[in-house]
């Protein structure tokens, strides 16, 4: 069975860091893309970042370009959110979830077809 | 980046009534070598993440009911439950994989 299962999320002040920890298993962790998807209270979805199977390539919305970091570690079957300067806008769940897919290819990406319960960032003072 | 837009933003629908939603893309999400169409659906029921429910326009996931489908192509598209039921109340959210990802804004489904 396909699980995920975040965790690391909290309070934090603005300009703080917090680390989300994203485990894996019931398959080839190697073999996928992994994403992180936030949706801010009462808000949508907005794929902030992803890295793909064998680490080679990431990417990261805008809004979060030059303060978090996306990592894995394929050996542990876990991957990672570094979050850094943190601010109030950054406030939401965040899921990670598995794609159906190793890596974007031309453009062209992937859908996301299991998620974890997700785990709640708060950046408040 | 390809924008979605999903219509209405809430609908209520009856039981055992069909209920449609409409998702429209800022550019085609057809891929032309391929014929095939970069967009899925999801289902969100309160204080729960996504479900998966249909990839690639039309194709339903494993164990998701045949009353839910998805038809369409190019820019616009359409997921359909042809019977509601109470379980099926949820935000739905389309999902373009064409270039990049996004989604679309979510369309909250209640029962009239």
């Amino acid at each position: 069975e396909v699980q995920v299962v975040e965790s690391g999320g909290g309070l934090v002040q603005p300009g703080g860091s917090l680390r989300l920890s994203c485990a894996a298993s019931g398959f080839t962790f190697s073999d996928y893309a992994m994403a992180w998807v936030r949706q801010a209270p009462g808000k949508g979805l907005e794929r902030v970042s992803a890295i793909s199977g064998s680490a080679a390539h990431t990417y990261y919305a805008d809004s979060v370009k030059g303060r978090f970091t996306i990592s894995r570690d394929n050996s542990k079957n876990t991957f990672y959110l570094q979050m850094n300067s943190l601010r109030a806008e950054d406030t939401a769940v965040y899921f990670c979830a598995k794609g159906r897919a190793p890596y974007c290819s031309g453009g062209r990406c992937y859908s996301l077809d299991y998620w974890g319960q997700g785990t709640l960032v708060t950046v408040s003072s | 980046d390809i924008v979605m837009t999903q219509s209405p933003d809430s609908l209520a629908v009856s039981l055992g009534e069909r209920a449609t939603i409409n998702c429209k893309s800022s550019q085609s999400v057809l891929y032309s070598s391929n014929n095939i169409n970069y967009l899925a659906w999801y289902q969100q029921k309160p204080g729960q993440p996504p479900k998966l429910l249909i990839s690639w326009a039309s194709t339903r996931e494993s164990g998701v009911p045949d009353r839910f489908s998805g038809s369409g192509s190019g820019t616009d598209f359409t997921l359909t439950i042809s019977s509601l039921q109470a379980e099926d109340v949820a935000v739905y959210f389309c999902q373009q994989y064409y270039s990049s990802i996004t989604f679309g804004q979510g369309t909250r489904l209640e029962i009239k």
